[in-house]
């Protein structure tokens, strides 16, 4: 299947900093999905991008769709113990198949 | 309220067993799709149906058989259920609207 690299595994951070989160294959995608997840639950959409270059915002979350249509990125801007979890890249080819990077797992420090 | 409904939700089983992971989606959505999460590894696709009456096999789809019932279930087999099958079961499906999956909330299968 497809390879997706998402970095960091893992991050320990303060509340109220800002979060850096990013996913890159070696494949071209369409379309480039962020998701989280909680404890016990399935993922949920947090934003989705279609276009390459396109900056999208929800919240304190800002998501990019990379130029080179390869990667993306997440932000989190001034985090809070909610904002705990895993969160997922998912990247789509073609069709309505999603590829799933591994996830990093945010612990929010009060 | 609308979404995926998944049954049940944690299930023990003896290795050789059988069962059944029942999904069902009230989203009229076409497109719906089985997941395995095991640590480390993200969520990989074991079977999907694009529509009605259709059935692919995603990355991991060994041991596993699908039934699309209907527009709204779609359900995973495991006819002899192996250790290797221990892990989270996700079922999804797909709206334009929304512009990605909606899951369901897992079905958590130890096979002892």
């Amino acid at each position: 299947g497809q390879q997706l690299n998402q970095s960091p595994q893992s991050m320990f951070i303060q509340e109220g900093e800002d979060v850096s989160m990013n996913c890159t294959s070696s494949s071209i995608f369409n379309t480039w999905l962020w998701y989280k997840q909680d404890p016990g639950e399935g993922p949920v959409l947090l934003i989705a991008l279609y276009k390459a270059g396109e900056l999208t915002s929800n919240g304190r979350l800002t998501a990019q769709f990379g130029i080179t249509r390869k990667d993306s990125f997440l932000n989190i801007s001034a985090s809070i113990p909610s904002d705990v979890g895993i969160y997922f890249c998912a990247g789509q080819l073609t069709g309505n198949q999603f590829y799933f990077g591994t996830g990093t797992s945010l612990t929010v420090i009060p | 309220n609308a979404g995926v409904t998944q049954t049940p939700k944690f299930q023990v089983l003896k290795t050789g067993q059988s069962m059944t992971l029942q999904c069902a989606q009230d989203m009229n959505h076409n497109s719906m799709y089985w997941y395995r999460q095991d640590p480390g590894m993200g969520l990989r696709l074991i079977y999907y149906s694009a529509s009605e009456g259709t059935t692919d096999k995603g990355e991991v789809p060994n041991g596993y058989n699908v039934s699309r019932l209907n527009k709204r279930e779609f359900s995973l087999r495991l006819e002899s259920a192996a250790p290797s099958q221990t892990s989270v079961y996700f079922c999804a499906s797909i709206s334009k609207e929304v512009g990605g999956y909606t899951f369901g909330s897992g079905t958590r299968l130890t096979v002892v």
